[in-house]
């Protein structure tokens, strides 16, 4: 398995609370990537990272902050955390574009109350 | 822009009988294309890839998956299902640009039954 971790792995907080996720990997691997799951919409990208310090925004990046400082580490904030932020947050590790596959996180479960 | 569509929600098999799920997609040229698995409450595991070599893909636990350009189809199969099979899998496409995300399908829970 690549050695990915998050945490927490879940987390209960409350309407307008800020909340960090963290991704830590143990493989060098350049690109980092924030994906959250809901029932009936497989898993949609809300940021990535292809180096230190270099991030972009994805398909569902409202609300949503992410900050790298160093390669193995990858920040996922909710600024303000609303009820629609309740989800499964995955992170996922990548060599490379194009053909290279992507290794997934065990996942982070939060409910925002 | 790319995207994929699996075409069955739910797909439910007896054990020892043959596995089809069904996925189209749709690219702007050659796609990377890949199926994961993710059994319940759990993450996602990679279970083949499509990079442009062989149409047919073969990946873990006896899943294969055929590449059909002319049918723009990727679907998976394997001969004989067991009941470990049981899960949610996602047909998945790479994305274009400078992101190079994953473009998930919606999912296809398998249902085994003894």
């Amino acid at each position: 398995d690549a050695g990915i971790t998050q945490s927490p792995r879940h987390k209960v907080t409350e309407t307008g609370t800020p909340v960090t996720l963290r991704c830590h990997q143990t493989e060098n691997h350049r690109y980092m990537y924030w994906y959250r799951q809901d029932p009936g919409h497989g898993l949609r990208l809300i940021h990535y990272s292809y180096g230190v310090k270099d991030t972009d925004k994805g398909e569902v990046s409202d609300g949503y902050s992410v900050s790298r400082s160093k390669t193995e580490d990858f920040l996922l904030t909710l600024e303000s955390a609303t009820s629609s932020q309740t989800s499964v947050y995955f992170c996922a590790i990548s060599e490379g574009q194009g053909p290279h596959e992507q290794y997934f996180g065990p996942g982070t479960r939060l409910t925002v109350t | 822009a790319q995207s994929v569509t699996q075409l069955d929600s739910h797909v439910s098999v007896s054990e020892g009988t043959p596995v089809l799920l069904r996925c189209n997609y749709s690219s702007s040229y050659s796609p990377s294309l890949f199926w994961y698995v993710q059994h319940p409450n759990k993450g996602l595991q990679l279970l083949l890839k499509y990079t442009s070599a062989a149409t047919l893909v073969k990946g873990i636990n006896g899943f294969e998956a055929e590449f059909k350009k002319s049918e723009t189809s990727f679907h998976l199969t394997k001969p004989s299902a067991h009941m470990s099979d049981a899960a949610e899998y996602f047909c998945v496409v790479r994305g274009g640009g400078s992101q190079g995300n994953l473009i998930f399908g919606k999912g296809t829970k398998l249902s085994v039954k003894p």
